[in-house]
């Protein structure tokens, strides 16, 4: 597709739950980001993967948190065990590369943990 | 540590008014890279501009504006006559490529209301 896209636009969960996100970048970009937005807050970054190289994981909030990316292109966000405070959009951008690129957005994922 | 503050939480201007977002930014990093993003109601952010540390100059597009700063650490947006239409969140982003850390940074936003 022309942008980032993300799937499903909306989840809302029971708490305890699982739960995946997924991004499929642009076509041809090396680097993948997840960020998370909470009710009136700014971006927090959680994960980022460039080429093939070890993902920058420093930014997982817990042990609960993981993503991969496969073959270097779809990326999946999971999220176990669900709990309240998970509720926010999860955003995924992708750039050619790291070397301060501009980032191209997805319009979000808005996970609702009830 | 790196750091972008955006001091403004929310701004309400009444349509046809400048307005100057602020953004102020902390790095070590002789290289960097600072955005402005725009967030829509819609939600998608959309990337509004790039510069980088060695180019100071400031620049028009439209309505918009920009003034980076070194001295003071500032990468400030302007808007001239603005509309309603630039209602939106605006973020600014900080990043550091050679610091050997490749997040992007992001301020906590400015809510911008643009009254009719």
């Amino acid at each position: 597709g022309a942008g980032v896209s993300q799937s499903p636009s909306n989840k809302v969960t029971e708490k305890g739950k699982d739960v995946e996100l997924r991004c499929d970048p642009i076509s041809g970009h090396t680097a993948l980001y997840w960020y998370r937005q909470s009710l009136g807050q700014g971006l927090e970054f959680l994960i980022y993967f460039q080429g093939n190289s070890a993902p920058d994981k420093s930014g997982l909030p817990s042990d609960r948190f993981s993503a991969e990316r496969t073959g270097g292109s779809v990326s999946t966000l999971t999220i176990q065990r669900t709990q309240q405070e998970d509720s926010a959009v999860y955003l995924c951008a992708s750039s050619f590369g790291t070397g301060g690129e501009k980032l191209f957005f997805g319009s979000g994922t808005q996970l609702s943990v009830l | 540590a790196q750091k972008v503050t955006q001091a403004q939480t929310e701004i309400s201007v009444v349509e046809k008014e400048d307005v100057t977002l602020d953004c102020v930014y902390e790095t070590r990093d002789t290289t960097y890279y600072l955005f402005w993003y725009k967030q829509p109601p819609s939600g998608e952010l959309v990337f509004l501009i790039r510069r980088n540390s060695f180019d100071e100059q400031n620049e028009i597009s439209g309505r918009y504006s920009w003034n980076f700063q070194k001295s003071t650490s500032s990468f400030n947006f302007t808007i001239t006559a603005s509309q309603v239409v630039d209602s939106a969140v605006y973020f600014c982003a900080l990043i550091s490529p050679t610091s050997g850390t490749y997040k992007y940074i992001f301020g906590t936003g400015t809510r911008l209301k643009v009254l009719a």
